[in-house]
């Protein structure tokens, strides 16, 4: 079976601090996508980043970047220079590669707050 | 791009009636949406996926006679809750892809506030 895992509930940072949200999967494909969304209290998902498993090249977008260890399916999230409009629930999700009825796997969140 | 709209965002109904809640993409065809549902603090559970001109593939202890699903365009999906209760009361939130592989990203929509009186 396929899983995805956040072990931190809640977290907290400091404006214009850096903070790492936790994310491992479990998985026998070898061939997959990692992504990370965002849910403010708007409650709409928004797409963070986006992480192709072939790639070794770890993804970046402006101050989000990911560390993609994919031995150790691990899958973390980097965000620099935090701003308040940062905060919001951060979920960690996985899908096999390519087939038409391939679902989103998520994972339980991590509810990130930046402290002014 | 990849703008994705719901309707309602939120709506308040009397037990036993039905609620239908639309999805549209609004600027790219999606080949394939989703449908979720997500309790209080709590992550999105996949309810069903449709595929435009199919019938929607659900999701085990989804009741497909409880919440009917088409996907009659590519750009439009309806989720109808029929004979709603309060424990169908929750947050519904769909999403549609431009392809019908995983290779695409899900682009989602604000979601549907469902609460049953």
């Amino acid at each position: 079976a396929q899983t995805v895992t956040q072990s931190q509930p809640e977290m907290s940072v400091q404006e214009a601090e850096t903070v790492t949200l936790s994310c491992t999967y479990d998985t026998s494909e070898n061939n997959y996508y990692l992504f990370w969304y965002k849910q403010p209290p708007s409650r709409q998902m928004i797409l963070v980043i986006r992480q192709e498993a072939y790639k070794q090249q770890n993804a970046t977008e402006n101050r989000f970047s990911v560390n993609f260890q994919k031995a150790a399916k691990s899958f973390s999230l980097k965000i620099s220079d935090s701003q308040l409009g940062d905060t919001a629930m951060y979920f960690c999700a996985f899908t096999p590669y390519g087939g038409a009825t391939n679902k989103l796997i998520f994972g339980t969140g991590t509810l990130l707050a930046v402290q002014p | 791009g990849a703008v994705v709209s719901q309707h309602p965002s939120w709506v308040i109904c009397k037990s036993g009636t039905s609620v239908k809640i639309e999805c549209r993409s609004l600027d790219f065809q999606a080949t394939t949406m989703f449908w979720y549902r997500q309790f209080p603090k709590q992550s999105l559970m996949l309810m069903a996926t449709s595929n435009e001109g199919s019938k929607a593939t659900y999701e085990q202890g989804v009741e497909k006679d409880k919440f009917l699903i088409n996907h009659a365009s590519l750009t439009l999906s309806t989720l109808t809750v029929t004979s709603a209760h309060p424990e169908d009361s929750s947050f519904y939130i769909c999403s549609a892809r431009r392809t019908a592989s995983s290779n695409q990203p899900q682009h989602f929509g604000d979601g549907t506030r469902l609460s049953i009186l």
